[in-house]
């Protein structure tokens, strides 16, 4: 089946501006992850959800990121007054459960270019 | 809390040599150890996890890894590398008291012919 994908697979933007970057997770997979993986740095975890409910936004770097995910299926990250600092590769994943022993299934990211 | 700190961002081997890439975790508590892979433009896929059972975990595509609880590591081996084994290779770890998964750094693979 398909796996999961994200959109747009690359985005440019001019500082300041807003963006959204879409997720759309294997169906029936009720866990939904996203990461941020800059150069140079690991992947840096932002924020899960277990269906439509985000039990920790703690990850998140700044009252500028917020997610949200309906029907329990498409994911939305959203990026407010976007700075240089924001560029990077955004990763969604996906798995069964938000369990850890369970294998999350990545998307191939979008790449965010802030000028 | 939890971490993970994989030695050497860059790895050269040469076709057919061992493949060596190593892991340190930090955890409180029993963790869950996880490899992936992330070929170029590609999503990153999972090689092999550990999750309490047997201390030595089978992946894909030949790759093993060790949980040595007493050295907290977790590196990851493959006795003869392939050219198709050039990738970058993460070390995650998470437990099963929260849902946060923690990623190192990542290390390139190179082999040379």
């Amino acid at each position: 089946g398909a796996g999961v994908s994200q959109s747009p697979s690359n985005k440019v933007t001019e500082k300041g501006k807003d963006v959204e970057l879409r997720c759309d997770p294997i169906s029936g997979h009720t866990a939904l992850y996203w990461y941020r993986q800059s150069l140079g740095q690991g992947l840096e975890f932002l924020i899960y959800f277990q269906g439509n409910s985000a039990p920790d936004k703690s990850g998140l770097p700044s009252d500028r990121f917020s997610a949200e995910r309906t029907g329990g299926s498409v994911s939305t990250l959203t990026i407010q007054r976007t700075q240089q600092e924001d560029s990077a590769v955004y990763l969604c994943a996906s798995s069964l459960a938000a369990y850890t022993s369970y294998e999350q299934y990545f998307g191939p990211g979008t790449r965010l270019t802030v000028t | 809390a939890q971490s993970v700190t994989q030695l050497g961002s860059h790895v050269s081997v040469s076709e057919g040599a061992l493949v060596l890439l190593r892991c340190n975790y930090s955890s409180s508590v029993p963790p869950y150890l996880f490899w992936y892979v992330q070929y170029p433009n590609q999503g990153l896929q999972l090689l092999l996890k550990y999750t309490s059972a047997a201390t030595l975990v089978k992946g894909i595509n030949g790759f093993e890894a060790e949980f040595k609880k007493s050295e907290t590591s977790f590196h990851l081996t493959k006795p003869s590398a392939h050219m198709s084994d050039a990738a970058e290779y993460f070390c995650a770890v998470s437990t099963d008291t929260g849902n946060q998964f923690y990623f190192g750094t990542g290390t390139s693979l190179t082999v040379i012919p």
